[in-house]
C-alpha cells in the first residue's frame, strides 16, 4: 500500500544530474518523505529525508513542491555506483512503528 | 564501523528445520527491526523492537519469533521452516523509530 507513485525505470548518463520524480498526492501534514536507495545485493541505504523545505546533504539534493505533493531527488553528478533502485517513502514523524512502506521504487541505470 | 551486522549471509534449510537469524549494531541505537524481500518486491516488515525488552509485530509476523534481551542484538527465529519462507532478510536500527535507519546488508534464506 505504496503512498507514492514513481516511475519504473530512468537511465542517465555518468557525470549528470539524474532528477527522480516521486508523487505523494495524499500526503499527510506529519509525513515526511524519506529517500533510500538499494544497491544490488545489498541493504537499503538511507539518502535524504524532508518536510516541505528543500534540503540538501553531501549525496543528493531533495526539492518538495510547495503543495508537497510531489517531489525530486536530485543526484548532481551521476556516477556508475549510483546505478540503484531508489525508493521515496513517506514516513509519519512521530512514528511508534518504524515501519518503511516500500513500493517498486526506480530503477536507475548510470550509462558511461 | 560496523554498523548493523547480519549473520549468516547465506543460508540453506530443509522444511521443518530451525534457526535464528543474527543482528547486531554498534551505535546503540534503541529501534530494531526485521525486513523480508521477496524477489521483484519491496520490503515488508516482520517484527520490530523499540528497545531491550520491548517488542511487536510487524506486516507479516507469522512463523517468526523475536526477543531483545540487549540493546545491541536483535535476533530473529524460524522455529519451523516452510518453502514460502525463502526470501531475504534485512535487519535495521535507528535511535528512534521515525530517525533515519541502517540497513544490515541481508541473509539470503532458501529452504528446501
Amino acid at each position: 500500500d505504496a503512498k507514492t507513485t514513481q516511475p519504473p525505470s530512468m537511465d542517465c548518463a555518468e557525470g549528470r544530474a539524474a532528477n527522480l520524480p516521486c508523487n505523494h498526492s495524499t500526503i499527510s501534514g506529519n509525513e515526511y518523505v524519506y529517500w533510500y536507495r538499494q544497491i544490488h545485493s545489498q541493504g537499503p541505504q538511507y539518502i535524504i529525508h524532508g518536510l516541505k523545505n528543500n534540503e540538501t546533504n553531501e549525496m543528493a539534493s531533495l526539492i518538495i513542491t510547495e503543495d508537497r505533493k510531489s517531489s525530486t531527488l536530485i543526484l548532481p553528478h551521476a556516477t556508475l555506483r549510483d546505478t540503484a533502485v531508489y525508493y521515496c517513502i513517506v514516513f509519519p514523524q512521530p512514528s511508534n512503528t518504524g515501519k518503511l512502506i516500500f513500493g517498486q521504487g526506480t530503477t536507475l541505470q548510470v550509462k558511461p | 564501523n560496523a554498523g548493523v551486522t547480519q549473520t549468516p549471509k547465506f543460508q540453506v534449510l530443509k522444511t521443518g528445520q530451525s534457526m535464528t537469524l543474527q543482528c547486531a549494531q554498534d551505535m546503540n541505537h534503541e529501534y530494531m527491526s526485521w525486513y523480508r524481500q521477496d524477489p521483484g518486491m519491496g520490503l515488508r516488515l516482520i517484527h520490530y523492537s523499540v528497545g531491550a525488552g520491548i517488542t511487536d509485530q510487524g506486516e507479516v509476523p507469522n512463523g517468526y519469533n523475536v526477543s531483545r534481551s540487549t540493546t545491541e542484538d536483535f535476533p530473529l527465529r524460524l522455529l519451523s521452516a516452510a518453502p514460502s519462507q525463502t526470501s531475504v532478510y534485512f535487519c535495521a536500527s535507528s535511535y528512534t523509530p521515525w530517525q533515519p535507519q541502517h540497513f544490515g546488508d541481508g541473509t539470503r534464506l532458501s529452504i528446501l
